[in-house]
């Protein structure tokens, strides 16, 4: 069974740009989860969801959205990017329905750099 | 808030020898916690997890305990080998997807 595909693997964006994010979950895992890992910050929960629903909210400014399709695949996007933006960009899947949770699988990740 | 504080942030053992990692957790609510190894350039992996209504789970070499009236939860990997060697995360969640990660243990294991 494949794994959590995330891509691009890296990128690079000047200040002010808006990026975009990819994430295909494990086939029938239904929800995503978006973490952002800074060496200063460490892990910080930006948002989940689950059928194609926002679940969860982390405290981010409202230029980090996402969606999430039909097919359970995710992407989140940054709106005028700023230096301290870059960052490991992590997506998780999880087999869950609503409420229980259970594990959540981790992709490797999109490493932005803004410049 | 909701907070995790997680000791020691590195963590050097002799291989063969036990190690043990530590985290308390804020949030009286949370009923569920994951810990994940993260390797260089990988995303965190799984290792093991504990629910609120269990006190201890073992899994071949790692186990974790679990107080909730203390509300601390621990790792502890015995006969360490260097492929144990990463960086370990614990997570606390209430029930949904919104982990609070604490902030890693970095775990070197000497040959």
């Amino acid at each position: 069974k494949a794994g959590v595909t995330q891509t691009p693997r890296y990128l690079i964006k000047t200040r002010g740009q808006q990026v975009t994010l990819s994430c295909s979950p494990i086939s029938g895992h239904r929800s995503v989860s978006w973490y952002q890992q800074t060496p200063g910050q460490g892990l910080q929960f930006l948002f989940e969801y689950f059928s194609e629903t926002q679940r969860n909210k982390g405290n981010f400014p409202g230029r980090f959205s996402g969606r999430q399709f039909s097919n359970s695949r995710s992407e989140m996007n940054v709106s005028t990017l700023e230096l301290g933006d870059s960052a490991l960009y992590l997506c998780a899947s999880s087999p869950t329905g609503p409420q229980t949770n259970t594990e959540a699988f981790f992709g490797q990740g999109t490493r932005l750099t803004v410049v | 808030g909701e907070n995790v504080e997680q000791h020691p942030s590195t963590l050097s053992v002799q291989e063969g020898d036990s190690a043990v990692i530590k985290c308390t957790y804020s949030d009286s609510a949370s009923n569920y916690f994951p810990w994940y190894k993260q390797e260089l350039g990988k995303g965190p992996q799984l290792i093991i997890d504990i629910r609120s209504n269990v006190g201890e789970k073992k899994d071949q070499r790692i186990a974790v305990t679990l107080n909730k009236t203390a509300k601390h939860f621990s790792l502890h990997i015995t006969e360490t080998q260097p492929e144990d060697s990463a960086v370990y995360f614990c997570a606390a969640s209430e029930g949904t997807y919104k982990y609070i990660f604490g902030t890693g243990t970095r775990l070197k294991v000497l040959a």
